[in-house]
């Protein structure tokens, strides 16, 4: 079965370009969550959906920050303009109801 | 008070050990607890779900006392598999369903 498909693997782009973060949840699951790993603040929610609806967004940390979910098997996150202190690793998960969620492989971003 | 606090150690032990690791939570209103397992730069991967009466699975043992808020990670007979970093998993209550991440405890297997 496939997993949860993040992309791009790896992004570096200079600050002040658009970055964009893709996510294809398993399929059936009704909840993606996107969270960002850093080493000094570990692993942090960003913002979820249920049903493609954003609930919960408090952890986008600035405007900068936008995500969307047009459909169940699609979500991204954006960033623009980026800055070097978004640099990170971002995981995209889903999971179906409330079983425990399930990680795609994340985005390393660097912001130059 | 952080809402979930680890040791980050590293912990060092010997293969064959037993290692056990705390974590603390903050929101009395959790009411799922896990621990995930992430292998360096890696996703993190559900190890164990926890449960109020204590569960098992294979060699590693949780438990949860919510009295006092903290949740265990017991290991036994350790591997060199084993090594990676353990990361304590609350959600955040009242009806949300979000997860709260601890920054997670290191462990190191030694040979």
């Amino acid at each position: 079965d496939a997993g949860v498909i993040q992309s791009p693997r790896h992004e570096v782009t200079e600050m002040g370009q658009e970055v964009t973060l893709r996510c294809k949840p398993i399929s059936g699951h009704d909840y993606l969550f996107w969270y960002r790993q850093t080493m000094m603040r570990g692993l942090e929610l960003l913002i979820y959906f249920n049903n493609n609806v954003p609930i919960d967004d408090s952890g986008m940390p600035e405007d900068r920050f936008s995500a969307k979910m047009p459909n169940a098997s699609f979500s991204t996150l954006k960033i623009q303009p980026s800055e070097p202190r978004d640099s990170a690793v971002y995981f995209c998960a889903s999971s179906f109801s409330h079983q425990p969620q399930h990680f795609g492989d994340g985005t390393r971003l660097s912001i130059l | 008070r952080k809402e979930v606090e680890q040791d980050p150690g590293p912990f060092n032990v010997p293969e064959g050990a037993t290692v056990a690791f705390n974590c603390t939570y903050s929101n009395s209103a959790s009411q799922s607890f896990f621990w995930y397992r992430q292998d360096c730069r890696k996703e993190p991967k559900l190890l164990m779900s926890v449960y109020s009466s204590g569960n098992e699975d294979g060699r590693f043992t949780a438990q949860l006392n919510r009295a006092s808020q903290y949740i265990s990670l017991l290991i036994r007979d350790s591997k060199l598999s084993d090594s990676a970093t353990y990361l304590c998993v609350v959600n955040k209550g009242g009806g949300a369903d979000g997860l709260t991440f601890g920054k997670g405890t290191h462990l190191i297997i030694q040979p």
